[in-house]
């Protein structure tokens, strides 16, 4: 069956310039992660939601970051005035319900110049 | 200090041969705890959950010790796919928090 899905797989930007990174999660799952994974490391939890609304967003590293899921499926995770050290992976992962039993995505690799 | 700290390796292991790491975590409010397991440029998979009581699956050992706040990982009879960087992960609330991961390399 159809897993998680993200778009682009990679995303090259310039300093200072917008992003939107998509996620498609595993139809019917009602949880939805965010994460961030710099090289060499492992993930880090930036935000959750259960169906559209956003339960958790301790781990956005900023106000640049933002997040949403309006119709409770597909995310998007969108970066302004990206800078370099945004640089990392973007993970998506979605659940049937809690934090537990989580399906990753293939990630978004962002590349900031 | 992070939350979620391992060994980052690389361990290098004889193919056939048993390698064994541990994670350890301080948040003790954690609840549940996995491995998870992450080949290059790839996304992380499940590998297993991990109990108190110790659980097993194939030639994969996981073993929690609450008291001690460590997680342990056994791969007996390592096989070259076995090669990969192994995430050791706890659960509290609503949301996982990952370590920075193991790297194995079974080599013939």
């Amino acid at each position: 069956g159809a897993g998680v899905s993200q778009s682009p797989r990679y995303k090259v930007a310039k300093r200072g310039q917008d992003v939107a990174l998509r996620c498609d999660p595993i139809s019917g799952h009602v949880s939805l992660f965010w994460y961030q994974q710099a090289l060499g490391q492992g993930p880090e939890f930036l935000t959750y939601f259960q169906n559209e609304a956003q339960l958790d967003k301790s781990g956005l590293p900023s106000d640049r970051f933002f997040a949403e899921r309006p119709e409770g499926s597909v995310s998007t995770l969108k970066i302004q005035r990206t800078q370099q050290e945004d640089s990392a992976v973007y993970l998506c992962a979605s659940s049937l319900g809690g934090p537990d039993t989580q399906y990753f995505g293939p990630g978004t690799r962002l590349t900031v110049l | 200090r992070k939350e979620v700290e391992q060994d980052p390796g690389p361990f290098n292991v004889p193919e056939g041969a048993t390698v064994a790491f541990n994670c350890t975590y301080s948040n003790s409010a954690s609840q549940s705890f996995f491995w998870y397991r992450q080949d290059c440029r790839k996304e992380p998979k499940l590998l297993m959950s991990v109990y108190s009581s110790g659980n097993e699956d194939g030639r994969f050992t996981a073993q929690l010790n609450r008291a001690s706040q460590y997680i342990s990982l056994l791969i007996r009879d390592s096989k070259l796919s076995d090669s990969a960087t192994y995430l050791c992960v706890g659960s509290a609330g609503n949301k996982l928090t990952f370590g920075g991961g193991t790297r194995v390399l079974v080599k013939p």
